[in-house]
C-alpha cells in the first residue's frame, strides 16, 4: 500500500465550472476525511466518512459541495459552480482506530 | 477564535540551534498530533501523543494534559528541517482533527 493518493495534484478551472477530486485511502482504514487549507492557515475540516457513511459535514460545506464514498473505499469531492473563494488546497486523510492519521499530498485548486 | 493556538507563527534559526514550538488548546482531548508540511502541501505525521513524551531521532514531543499544552523540540536543527509544523487535536477517538495555523520554520546554514 503506497499511502493515501489524491488525484489530480493540481487543477485550474474557470469560475462556474464543476470540478471533482478523488481520494484513495489506505485500504485498511475505515475513516476518510476531507479538509481544506488556504494560504497561511491550518487545514479546516469539511466532512468525513466511516466506511460508506458520511458522519459529519462542516458548515463550511455549502450546497455546492458534495462528497461520496460509495463502496467504503475511494471518495470523491465535487464542487459545483466554482467560485474564486474555492481556491485552496484540498487534503484527504484516512485513519483506523489506534493507527493515527495518514494524509495525502493534496489537490491544489485554482479558480480563475 | 481558533481552539488550537501555536507559537511562534514564524521562526528562523541557525543550523545547529535547539528549537521549540508550542501548542495550547482549550478543552480536553483524546490525542494531540504534531505534523510536518513541506512546500507542495503534503502532510507527514510526526507524533501522536495522549500523555508524557515521545522521541524520534532529533525530534521530541511533550504534552502536559493538566495545562493543555504541548511542545515540539528539534535538537541540532538542520536546513532540511525547514517546513511548516502543525499541531492538531482530536477530541475523541478518530474524530476529525482540529488544526492550529502552523509554525513556519526556516533553518539557515
Amino acid at each position: 500500500d503506497t499511502g493515501v493518493s489524491q488525484d489530480p495534484r493540481h487543477k485550474i478551472t474557470k469560475r462556474g465550472q464543476n470540478v471533482t477530486f478523488r481520494c484513495d485511502p489506505i485500504s485498511e482504514h475505515n475513516r476518510l476525511y476531507w479538509y481544506r487549507q488556504t494560504l497561511g492557515q491550518g487545514p479546516e475540516f469539511l466532512t468525513y466518512f466511516q466506511n460508506e457513511a458520511q458522519l459529519e459535514k462542516s458548515r463550511l460545506l455549502s450546497d455546492r459541495f458534495s462528497a461520496e464514498r460509495p463502496k467504503g473505499s475511494f471518495s470523491t469531492l465535487e464542487i459545483q459552480r466554482t467560485e474564486q473563494g474555492d481556491s485552496a488546497m484540498y487534503l484527504c486523510a484516512s485513519s483506523f482506530i489506534g493507527a493515527g492519521y495518514t494524509f495525502g499530498s493534496g489537490t491544489r485548486l485554482t479558480v480563475v | 477564535k481558533n481552539e488550537v493556538e501555536q507559537s511562534p507563527q514564524n521562526l528562523t534559526a541557525q543550523e545547529g540551534e535547539f528549537i521549540t514550538i508550542n501548542c495550547s488548546y482549550s478543552v480536553g482531548i483524546s490525542a494531540l498530533h504534531w505534523l510536518q508540511q513541506h512546500p507542495g502541501g503534503g502532510i507527514v505525521s510526526l507524533f501522536m501523543l495522549s500523555s508524557g513524551k515521545k522521541k524520534h531521532g532529533r525530534l521530541i514531543a511533550t504534552i502536559n494534559i493538566q495545562e493543555k499544552h504541548s511542545s515540539l523540540h528539534i535538537t541540532a536543527s538542520h536546513p532540511r528541517d525547514s517546513a511548516v509544523y502543525i499541531c492538531a487535536v482530536a477530541y475523541s477517538g478518530n474524530t476529525p482533527l482540529v488544526f492550529g495555523k502552523g509554525t513556519r520554520l526556516s533553518v539557515i546554514a
